[in-house]
């Protein structure tokens, strides 16, 4: 089993739609929780970061869920600039720990279409 | 904000020669850099840690003889992929973690598109 694992899609999303997906991750000891955006052959970019309570940055809100160990995130009035590969990262250790190291899922494809 | 310049961006080189791709943070110093490789429509696999003045970590299944990892110096870190071969084509992606006070983010490079013929 991979230790972070997401739908692949791709999702089809009518312009000004709204979009869920979900990543759940393996390892119940996990930390740090993060969405990053990854457009075609480029480097991932930090989109958030994931809070125990939830929390929302704009048009996207991400969520937490230890019990279940899945993150989601939602993007509301979806834009056709919101098209791009959305990658859940993990990260087993504290922000601060010496060691630690990001493990990334396979990515989540949105494709916002007019 | 922190910027992790990656070069280069874009290499073609034949079978059997290494290539060496660098990885220097601008603006803060690193002591942890992270390579990362993805293949098409693939995740980011981490292939090392690279620590500044010691030797790198690298992970299951990463030849380290084939994958040199040097971080000389608090801004630099090069990998170089050695006696390449097709297979090794691929997407590689460096990545800092920023220690100053208050921030732990990670920074990644622009990537480094590494082509064997």
């Amino acid at each position: 089993r991979k230790e972070v694992e997401q739908d692949p899609g791709p999702f089809n999303v009518p312009e000004g739609a709204t979009v869920a997906f979900n990543c759940t991750y393996s390892n119940s000891a996990s930390q740090s929780f993060f969405w990053y955006r990854q457009d075609c052959r480029k480097e991932p970019k930090l989109l958030m970061s994931v809070y125990s309570s939830g929390n929302e940055d704009g048009r996207f809100t991400a969520q937490l869920n230890r019990a279940s160990q899945y993150i989601s995130l939602l993007i509301r009035d979806s834009k056709l600039s919101d098209s791009a590969t959305y990658l859940c990262v993990v990260n087993r250790m504290g922000l601060r720990a010496a060691g630690n190291k990001l493990t990334f899922g396979g990515g989540t494809r949105v494709l916002v279409k007019p | 904000g922190a910027v992790v310049s990656q070069h280069p961006s874009r290499v073609i080189c034949k079978s059997g020669t290494s290539v060496k791709i660098e990885c220097r943070s601008l603006d803060f110093q690193a002591t942890t850099m992270f390579w990362y490789r993805q293949f098409p429509k693939q995740s980011l696999m981490l292939m090392a840690t690279s620590n500044e003045g010691s030797k790198a970590t690298y992970e299951q299944g990463v030849e380290k003889d084939k994958f040199l990892i040097n971080h000389a110096s608090l801004t630099l870190s090069t990998l170089t992929v050695t006696s390449a071969h097709p297979e090794d084509s691929s997407f590689y992606i460096c990545s800092a973690r920023m220690e100053r006070v208050g921030n732990y983010g990670y920074t990644f490079g622009s990537g480094t598109r590494l082509t064997v013929v």
